[in-house]
């Protein structure tokens, strides 16, 4: 199984801040990677598909890069409504499998 | 409008079983597949497996082949999940999602969630 590794596993950040995730994969995955956002108690959201990709709707101050093993999700500038919990998934190879989360929190 | 609508929450011995139904709207069943991931408490995700409605062909993790069961039934837009054999460590929030193959593979449309606690 190919393992995701996030880091880091949380950060404290003010609003505007700029906010990098980093999201290694144990071998190669080429560019498929997905970035989720996860709130208390609610499902999943899709943000960033293909490493790249926006989904629809999501705000453009997402933004994600990367390919092989090392991927990156990026805020441009922090809003409220971004303190969350963020996820990486891999969809190289079954069975598909995700990081370990990185929780944004307000300083 | 997609929309996920999953089976409430259940609670069930250790060695029972539980199976939960997730309802689609839209055109999700005649063009992708539903796949299910469960969340442990305080922990990440792992995927159980998934199904393609129209084909009516499902695809398991390893680890769970033999205790899950994947189904659909075209006729009401619905998917199950079944997973037998319950330990305490099953206990988890399980999601349906709508899994979308176009440049990678993703899932876009998730259900609420269905809490399974597992305890004697």
């Amino acid at each position: 199984d190919t393992q995701m590794t996030q880091s880091p596993s949380s950060l404290s950040a003010s609003l505007g801040d700029r906010v990098t995730i980093t999201c290694r994969a144990s071998q190669s995955i080429s560019s498929y990677l997905n970035w989720y956002q996860q709130k208390p108690g609610e499902a999943p959201k899709l943000l960033i598909y293909a490493a790249s990709s926006l989904q629809s709707g999501v705000p453009s101050r997402f933004s994600g890069s990367g390919s092989g093993t090392e991927f990156t999700l990026s805020i441009s500038s922090l809003q409220p409504e971004d303190f969350a919990t963020y996820f990486c998934q891999q969809s190289s190879s079954a069975p598909w499998t995700f990081g370990q989360g990185t929780k944004v929190e307000i300083k | 409008q997609v929309q996920l609508v999953q089976s409430g929450a259940e609670v069930k011995k250790p060695g029972s079983s539980v199976k939960v139904s997730c309802k689609a709207s839209g055109d999700t069943f005649n063009s992708h597949a539903i796949t299910w991931v469960r969340q442990a408490p305080g922990q990440g995700f792992e995927w159980l497996g998934g199904i393609i409605p129209f084909f009516g062909t499902a695809n398991y993790a390893q680890r769970f082949q033999g205790r899950v069961t994947i189904t659909a039934d075209q006729s009401t837009n619905t998917a199950y999940m079944e997973l037998s054999s319950l330990k305490s460590e099953d206990t988890a929030v399980y999601y349906c999602a709508r899994g979308v193959r176009s440049t990678s593979y993703y899932f876009d449309y998730w259900g609420q969630g269905t809490l399974v606690s597992v305890s004697s």
